[in-house]
Parts: structure tokens; C-alpha cells; sequence
């Protein structure tokens, strides 16, 4: 079975750093790209970042790119996102979801994990 | 700055048809943007539905169905279930910046 559980959320003041981890199982990790989503309150989703199976590639949305990095230890089968110069518009849910194999989405979702930027 | 629109909201009777679209400021929606389509009840995370167009996951109902339509990308719901009441995002594919974009999603009322 197939699993994503996020972690590493939490308050945070405005201007700090946080890191999310993402534990999987069920897959064989290093053989799919690797997402993260979030959600603000009350409203859509927006896509954050992906990293290819290997680490090597990655991208980002621009409203994070520079603040936010992404990566994995694909001994440990585990997606971070390390999140710096935090601002209140990052507040969100935080979701990761495993990335389809031979195209350009997402499969499996965990039920993420809340971060709130706040002073 | 890329846009994806949806309708805000639509509301359909149980047993109908309803179709939601997709569209981006870039043009005509095409294959070429494997368009994803995420169900999303509240409180709950999302759920992935239809990939590179038209292809469902294992546990997508087969009422749930993906396609092209006049430039846009379109899911149609066909015997709707009061359960079908949800969320729905659509998710584009911009393989020149290699990124993604969501829709600001539509609203189903079954009613």
C-alpha cells in the first residue's frame, strides 16, 4: 500500500525557517518525481516544487523559488522542503503527492501537514 | 504570468451530465499540457482522478471521464451521485519551464 505521511509543520514567525519531511512507503521512491502542493485557508491549490527521482532536477513555482528548496533521501525513502524567509502568505497546508510514472502529474497524496507564519 | 481558469461553480441535478473545463492564458489546452484532474471533499486532501488527459487511476469511477474540448480541457461527470459534490482542480503541465499550475477550481453543487 501505497503511503505519504508529511510532518515538520508548525507556527513559525515571519522571516524564520522550517523543514517538511514527507515519509513514504509502499514504492519503490527513487523511481518517481516527487511534489509538493499547498493550500491556503479557504482557498485553491497551488503547485510548490518537484524533484526527479534521482535529486538531480528540480523545479519551482516563482513565489518560492529562492526561499524554498526541495530534496530527498532516497535511502530513507523521505521528500523534504526546506522553507526559509518565511512570510505570512505561506501559511498553508502542505501536501506531498508521488508524481505519475511516464507523464506529468500526480498519483498519491499524504493529508499534509499545516504551517502557520505568524508573529 | 500563467493563468489557468475554471468555472467558479456549477450545479447539477443526480443522474445528469455535467461537463467542467479548463483553459490557459497560453492558448489552446492540448495534450502537450497533460492535463490532471483532483477531486476535493472538505477537510479531506485532494484525490487524483484523470492524468494526461483522459487516463483514469485504478480507483477513479468509470462516470468520471477526461478529454479535449474546444481548446480547453474538459472532466465530465455522467450519473451524477449526491457524493460527487466536491471540489474539482484541474492541474497543467508547462514543459518549457518545466512547472506546474493549477485552476482556481470549480465548486459541483449535486442538487
Amino acid at each position: 500500500e501505497v503511503q505519504l505521511v508529511e510532518s515538520g509543520g508548525g507556527l513559525v514567525q515571519p522571516g524564520g525557517p522550517l523543514r517538511l519531511s514527507c515519509a513514504t512507503s509502499g514504492f519503490t521512491f527513487n523511481s518517481y518525481w516527487m511534489h509538493w502542493v499547498r493550500q491556503g485557508p479557504g482557498k485553491g491549490l497551488v503547485w510548490v516544487s518537484r524533484v526527479s527521482g534521482d535529486g538531480r532536477s528540480t523545479s519551482y513555482a516563482e513565489s518560492v523559488k529562492g526561499r524554498f528548496t526541495i530534496s530527498r533521501d532516497n535511502a530513507k525513502n523521505t521528500l523534504y522542503l526546506q522553507m526559509n524567509s518565511l512570510r505570512d502568505e505561506d501559511t498553508a497546508v502542505y501536501y506531498c503527492a508521488r508524481g505519475v510514472r511516464g507523464s506529468y502529474g500526480t498519483d498519491y497524496w499524504g493529508q499534509g501537514t499545516l504551517v502557520t507564519v505568524s508573529s | 504570468q500563467t493563468v489557468v481558469t475554471q468555472e467558479p461553480s456549477l450545479t447539477v441535478s443526480p443522474g445528469g451530465t455535467v461537463t467542467l473545463t479548463c483553459a490557459s492564458n497560453t492558448g489552446a489546452v492540448t495534450s502537450d499540457y497533460y492535463p490532471n484532474w483532483f477531486q476535493q471533499k472538505p477537510g479531506q486532501a485532494p484525490r487524483a482522478l484523470i492524468y494526461s488527459t483522459n487516463n483514469k487511476h485504478s480507483w477513479t469511477p468509470a462516470r468520471f471521464s477526461g478529454s479535449l474540448l474546444g481548446g480547453k480541457a474538459a472532466l465530465t461527470l455522467s450519473g451524477v451521485q449526491p457524493e460527487d459534490e466536491a471540489d474539482y482542480y484541474c492541474m497543467l503541465f508547462y514543459g518549457g519551464v518545466l512547472r506546474w499550475e493549477f485552476g482556481g477550481g470549480t465548486k459541483l453543487t449535486v442538487l
